[in-house]
């Protein structure tokens, strides 16, 4: 089954401490992304990744690192969390050929609260 | 950055009326998408327009993508109650296709 997994699902953490949240893919795609989800604002994107160690910044990366060393994981890296962002994250996977995505899946989701 | 202004930002409907909704932004986009989620669920991607002035369906659904390449629209007919959710869409440039740039979501109540 095709599928984007991400955990922690919940995480209260408090201001300052390191975390990190993993996003994995089963479905060998090139291209992932991640993104934040606040009341009223939508979606914006944090970081993405067009393959294994090629990674871009989106609208909001801030405060954010991602690494892609291999193809099936994209790790969110939070260095020193604050509570600006206390926020609903995802993770997505997409198939893409010639700038068209042909599939795209998002993740659960990560409800991630800074105190 | 690009900005993208969703409307409505929220419907209340009964069921078996139709719904429109639509994204405008200030700057050209290749490619616009169309998303709904579910509560406590990821988005799923509905609809993808690629060209401008394409008109494309996907069951009750049907999707535009404006000839300016600055608006799309998406509407529902003969809504039913699990067409409640969050409907958001999003525009990508072909040149730096890895980024995507979201809407503010409309949120749809259907009325049984």
């Amino acid at each position: 089954e095709a599928q984007v997994t991400q955990n922690p699902r919940y995480l209260i953490t408090v201001t300052g401490k390191k975390l990190t949240v993993t996003c994995s893919q089963n479905m060998n795609h090139e291209y992932m992304s991640w993104y934040r989800q606040d009341p009223g604002l939508g979606l914006r994107q944090i970081y993405y990744s067009m393959n294994v160690e090629v990674t871009d910044k989106g609208d909001v990366p801030e405060g954010y690192k991602v690494s892609r060393k291999e193809k099936r994981n994209f790790p969110l890296i939070l260095e020193s969390p604050s509570p600006n962002q206390t926020s609903l994250y995802f993770c997505a996977s997409s198939g893409a050929s010639g700038g068209v995505f042909y599939e795209q899946y998002f993740g659960p989701g990560t409800r991630l609260t800074v105190t | 950055g690009q900005q993208l202004n969703q409307s409505p930002q929220s419907m209340f409907i009964q069921e078996g009326e139709d719904v429109s909704m639509n994204c405008t932004s200030s700057s050209i986009f290749n490619t616009w998408l169309w998303y709904k989620q579910d509560p406590g669920e990821g988005p799923v991607l509905l609809i993808a327009l690629y060209k401008a002035g394409e008109l494309t369906s996907n069951g009750r659904l049907t999707a535009q993508f404006g000839i300016t390449r600055k608006d799309s629209f998406l509407n529902i007919s003969a809504s039913i109650p699990s067409d409640v959710g969050i409907y958001f869409c999003a525009g990508q440039l072909r040149i730096s296709y890895g980024k995507l740039t979201f809407g503010q979501g409309t949120i749809l109540t259907v009325h049984p």
